[in-house]
């Protein structure tokens, strides 16, 4: 039972343009949800997160959107940079320190 | 070093081998974690431990062995794989308490059994 689902396994779109990522969940008990990004040969990135109880959460570029009433989450990158080319990975926190996390989106930003 | 740390970050065994894997934090973190993550399937997580007492273990099999001898250090010991155990295993750690939600990752161990 997939709790965490990313259902677009990539993305492509233009430098300068908006890129959002997509995440759909189905466990209520979440508390918390994280963007992570990964480049080749390295390991996850924390880039940003949301506590449930508010709706956005905005950091430079980076903007996380929680919809609790659809269990949707959505990331906005504005503008898009060749350098966010990577795969990036929706989690969930229950309680305690476990995360769950969904299978990733491979994005594509071209010059 | 900063971050945390894995070595080696490539292994090839055989199914007979025993290998183990290791991981290192330099954060000051007191709960650290084994996830497995294998082509196309999300990372999935293998063991936790809090203040080096693991509280979680999720239904792996006993030819993986963790062992965590300080807040620091934490292991991954292997022995009798199989191929279908070929995958990037990552080690993160994190700071339970203090409103900090986010975990930190090491680059990983790309393990290939043959």
């Amino acid at each position: 039972d997939q709790q965490v689902k990313q259902n677009s396994p990539s993305l492509s779109v233009q430098e300068g343009r908006i890129s959002i990522l997509n995440c759909d969940y189905t466990n209520s008990m979440f508390d918390y949800f994280l963007w992570y990004k990964k480049y080749p040969a390295e390991g996850p990135t924390f880039l940003i997160s949301i506590s449930s109880i508010k709706d956005k959460n905005e950091d430079g570029r980076f903007t996380v959107f929680l919809n609790k009433s659809a269990k949707h989450l959505s990331l906005h990158i504005v503008p898009s940079q060749p350098g966010d080319s990577a795969v990036y990975f929706c989690a969930a926190r229950t309680s305690g320190s476990r995360l769950t996390f969904g299978e990733g989106t491979q994005l594509t930003v071209n010059p | 070093e900063t971050g945390v740390t894995q070595t080696p970050r490539h292994l090839v065994m055989g199914m007979t081998n025993k290998k183990s894997l290791k991981c290192e934090q330099h954060l000051g973190h007191n709960a650290m974690y084994w996830y497995k993550q294998s082509a196309k399937k999300p990372l999935e997580l293998m063991f936790v431990y809090s203040l080096e007492e693991r509280v979680e273990n999720n239904s792996v099999p006993s030819r993986f062995s963790p062992e965590c001898p300080n807040s620091s250090h934490l292991f991954l010991h292997l022995h009798t794989l199989q191929p279908e155990d070929s995958a990037l295993y990552l080690c993160a750690s994190s700071h339970l308490a203090g409103g900090q939600v986010e975990q930190f990752f090491g680059p990983g161990t790309r393990l290939t059994v043959l």
